[in-house]
């Protein structure tokens, strides 16, 4: 079974500051993406980012990166110079063919 | 707007009654999906189509949830005989074509079973 697990269900940071979101999967697949999904209060989810497997770089976005161990299974993201805006749910999820697997989330709440 | 956009946003219903929902993707995606999310958890893939076809539905919840998307456009999904347990949010996303990544999402519809 394919599983994704975010062993932080909460965490805060101050305005401009670096925070840390961990993800860990299991998969027994060769070829998959991962993605990190963010969902504010009361509003839509939105792809913050994503990373191919069989890509070994890590993906940026502005201010957002990933820290990409695909042996450890492991799938952090990285978020720069925070901002209120940054106030969400965030969702580490793994995508295998057709199938999707979500991970419970991590809240994020930016302190000004 | 061009996004996708669900109907409708809130549904009430009592225990034993039928409903449906309705996911209108963004117009050139052919993929759709839809999730349930509950209170505190990630979404939990339900089931997807490609054009009008129905490829992956093991995933539903049982046989009383039933998706259809009939011109390859707009898709319903129904609960029959609804129980308190499916109190949660539908969620419904599209992706762009030859991809099952960037999926868009939906603002997603809370169904509260009484």
């Amino acid at each position: 079974a394919q599983t994704v697990t975010q062993s932080q269900p909460e965490m805060s940071v101050q305005e401009a500051e670096t925070v840390t979101l961990s993800c860990t999967y299991d998969t027994s697949e060769n070829n998959y993406y991962l993605f990190w999904y963010k969902q504010p209060p009361s509003r839509q989810m939105i792809l913050v980012i994503r990373q191919e497997a069989y890509k070994q770089q890590n993906a940026t976005e502005n201010r957002f990166s990933v820290n990409f161990q695909k042996a450890a299974k492991s799938f952090s993201l990285k978020i720069s110079d925070s901002q209120l805006g940054d106030t969400a749910m965030y969702f580490c999820a793994l995508n295998y063919g057709q199938n999707f697997v979500f991970g419970p989330g991590t809240r994020l709440s930016v302190l000004p | 707007d061009t996004g996708v956009s669900q109907n409708p946003r809130h549904k009430i219903t009592k225990r034993g009654q039928n409903v449906t929902f309705r996911c209108d993707p963004i117009s050139e995606h052919n993929r759709l999906y839809w999730y349930r999310q509950t209170l505190g958890q990630g979404p939990e893939f339900l089931t997807y189509f490609q054009n009008e076809a129905q490829l992956e539905k093991s995933r539903l919840l049982s046989d009383r949830f039933s998706a259809e998307r009939p011109k390859g456009s707009f898709s319903t999904l129904e609960i029959q005989r609804t129980e308190q347990g499916d109190s949660a949010m539908y969620l419904c996303a599209s992706s762009v074509p030859g991809t099952s990544y960037e999926q868009y999402f939906g603002p997603g519809t809370r169904l509260t079973v009484t």
